[in-house]
């Protein structure tokens, strides 16, 4: 069982909706989560941490519930430049953990 | 801003050559690593090392072997290249354990081998 779990996707959005998705992780030990993001061909950056009281930053709000490991991502009010592929991130002591990739694609 | 740099965007190699890629980060980092980057499969972490000349093994350390002689560079070394091996390469880096750890990629090195 992969560590890490995550929908591939495509999401396929519309500029202006809403999209979320989730991941699950199977190590009830981790420590810390994050949300990268990748652009095709590019190296992954660190989108935002999350944490257990969930949190916001702009238009992107990410939830964890340590209870049913999962994490997930919502993306309001989408942009084209939104268009990415969004890799669930978990640690656990010097350890991080990749998922696989959910990819977005937002349309005009 | 983090600079993490990999020497090669686009490699080309034999079955059977020893292969070295490069990585070299500016901010003083403590940590590097290496991951490999495949299809469906996520990144994979090959090697790390959290201080000069320390190294340890990843998930996936196998027909690989790293070198960290100096502090900014973390040399990956595919000692003997096998077609299992074509993939996406890359390096980062970060301050510490205790940091909350974001780590900073390279650009990565799509590797190929025939």
């Amino acid at each position: 069982r992969k560590e890490v779990e995550q929908d591939p996707g495509p999401f396929n959005v519309p500029e202006g909706a809403t999209v979320a998705f989730n991941c699950t992780y199977s190590n009830s030990a981790s420590q810390s989560f994050f949300w990268y993001r990748q652009d095709c061909r590019k190296e992954p950056k660190l989108l935002m941490s999350v944490y257990s009281s969930g949190n916001e930053d702009g238009r992107f709000t990410a939830q964890l519930n340590r209870a049913s490991q999962y994490i997930s991502l919502l993306i309001r009010d989408s942009k084209l430049s939104d268009s990415a592929t969004y890799l669930c991130v978990v640690k656990q002591d010097y350890k991080l953990s990749f998922g696989a990739g959910t990819t977005v694609t937002v349309r005009a | 801003d983090v600079k993490v740099t990999q020497s090669s965007r686009y490699l080309v190699k034999r079955t059977g050559e020893k292969v070295f890629l490069e990585c070299v980060q500016d901010m003083d980092h403590e940590n590097m690593f290496w991951y490999r980057q495949d299809p469906g499969l996520g990144l994979r972490l090959i090697y790390f090392s959290y201080d000069v000349k320390m190294k340890e093994k990843g998930d996936i350390p196998e027909g690989y072997s790293v070198s960290r002689e100096k502090k900014e560079r973390f040399s990956l070394i595919l000692e003997s290249a096998s077609t299992n091996q074509t993939s996406m390469y890359l390096c980062a880096s970060s301050l510490s354990s205790d940091s909350p750890w974001p780590q900073h990629f390279g650009d990565g090195t799509r590797l190929s081998i025939l």
